[in-house]
């Protein structure tokens, strides 16, 4: 089966410019996580969703960053107005109910700001 | 509260030799341990976890783990480094129960030396 996808891959976004990542978790997942990992450091929980529940929006860093799951399914993550020090490797994880411990990652989006 | 710290970011071993990565943990519960790994321009990769059963964690890659409650200690060892093995290396911990957050460590980059 397919694992967890992201998209795109790459972006290179203008400071000020709003941007979204995408993330596709494993099939019947029901809960998805994003992290942030920026250069030298480990990774930073930004949100996770959990079924029906209200996400746990503990670790965005400010307003400008947003997510959304549609569906109990996909994921965006916006980041509006960009500014350079939101260059990081974004990174998407899913677990099953059946194990919820075990977080499955997808490749990440790489996002330079210039 | 739960945290884990990684001594040393950066550890080079010989082909041939003992890997050893060390992790320590905090948490107010009985902590789910986790060791990733992660190759380059790559997504992570679960390489073992902890979650109360036997101490002794063996994943995949010839690697294992020895959770130990007395020393807050979860170090990764394998007997033989290939060189294969040159990634980076993040130790995590969560709280038993449910969906939790995931705490990462900052992450450690093992060189293998031919």
């Amino acid at each position: 089966g397919a694992g967890v996808s992201q998209s795109p891959s790459n972006k290179v976004t203008e400071k000020g410019k709003d941007v979204e990542l995408r993330c596709d978790p494993i099939s019947g997942h029901t809960a998805l996580y994003w992290y942030r990992q920026s250069l030298g450091q480990g990774l930073e929980f930004l949100i996770y969703f959990q079924g029906n529940s209200a996400p746990d929006k503990s670790g965005l860093p400010s307003d400008r960053f947003s997510a959304e799951r549609t569906g109990g399914s996909v994921s965006t993550l916006t980041i509006q107005r960009t500014q350079q020090e939101d260059s990081a490797v974004y990174l998407c994880a899913s677990s099953s109910s059946t194990s919820k411990e075990t977080q499955y990652f997808g490749p990440g989006t790489r996002l330079l700001v210039l | 509260a739960q945290s884990v710290t990684q001594l040393g970011s950066h550890v080079s071993v010989s082909e041939g030799a003992l890997v050893l990565l060390r992790c320590n943990y905090s948490s107010s519960v009985p902590p789910y341990l986790f060791w990733y790994v992660q190759y380059p321009n790559q997504g992570l990769q679960l390489l073992l976890k902890y979650t109360s059963a036997a101490t002794l964690v063996k994943g995949i890659n010839g690697f294992e783990a020895e959770f130990k409650k007395s020393e807050t200690s979860f170090h990764l060892t394998k007997p033989s480094a290939h060189m294969s093995d040159a990634a980076e290396y993040f130790c995590a911990v969560r709280n038993s129960g449910g969906y939790q957050k995931v705490t990462f460590g900052t992450g450690t980059k093992l060189q293998v030396i031919p």
